[in-house]
């Protein structure tokens, strides 16, 4: 059974740039079939895309979030990354990374998520 | 890209049916047939019910059952059960490998 692990700081100071890293365990990151991405949920609100890729490496990012973000693939440690610069307070949320199908773009497997404060 | 439109909240007894509707545009809902749905209790990830409109994951109970008319996804709860209670948001792809969420809707079993 394929699981998705996220792990990063906890806090991040304002201005800075947010990282996080979604560990693959039971499955492998180079699958035709699947993108990889993340999902985030700020505190009180609904759920909103961030990003996805490809194990090629070809990304995907939500418009509105495209200048800041960078999402990065390192298949030799079946891990994929995220960093999201320039954060302010509206950027606190849990962030989920997820795996979804390439044909039927659902989010069938979502890791526990991880809780990023931003704050001084 | 904006966010699709769901009822802030829903209610329904256990045993009866509800429904969540989901409002998009013709470029998302009204052009693909990729909406989904997902369950999510607080303090956990949330959990896929619905795919493609209609298609139910293995081990997703038959009592969710989802449909799209035009612009307009909606799910259906049949047989209200206590543990339903959860908030339910949808989704959908909007083109050029893009995908944007519903606000979400707090489903209460009364």
């Amino acid at each position: 059974q394929l699981q998705l692990q996220e792990s990063g700081p906890g806090l991040v100071k304002p201005s800075e740039t947010l990282s996080l890293t979604c560990a693959v365990s039971g499955g492998s990151l180079s699958s035709s079939t699947y993108y990889w991405g993340w999902i985030r949920q700020p505190p009180g609100k609904g759920l909103e895309w961030i990003g996805s890729l490809y194990y090629t490496g070809s990304t995907y990012y939500n418009p509105s979030l495209k200048s800041r973000i960078t999402i990065s693939i390192d298949t030799s440690k079946n891990h994929f990354s995220l960093e999201l610069s320039s954060v302010t307070a509206a950027d606190t949320a849990v962030y989920y990374c997820v795996r979804h199908g390439t044909a039927s773009d659902a989010f069938d497997i979502w890791g526990r998520g991880t809780m990023v404060t931003v704050s001084s | 890209q904006s966010a699709l439109t769901q009822p802030a909240s829903v209610s329904g007894s256990p045993g009866q049916s509800i429904t969540i509707s989901c409002t998009g545009t013709s470029s998302d809902v009204g052009s693909y047939n990729l909406v989904s749905w997902y369950q999510h209790h607080p303090g956990k990830a949330p959990k896929l019910m619905i795919y493609e409109v209609s298609e139910r994951p293995s081990g997703v109970s038959n009592r969710f059952s989802g449909s799209k008319s035009g612009n307009t996804a909606s799910l259906t709860i049949s047989g209200l059960q206590a543990e339903d209670e959860a908030d339910y948001y949808c989704c959908s792809y909007a083109g050029s490998r893009a995908v944007v969420f519903g606000g979400g809707t707090k489903l209460t079993v009364l």
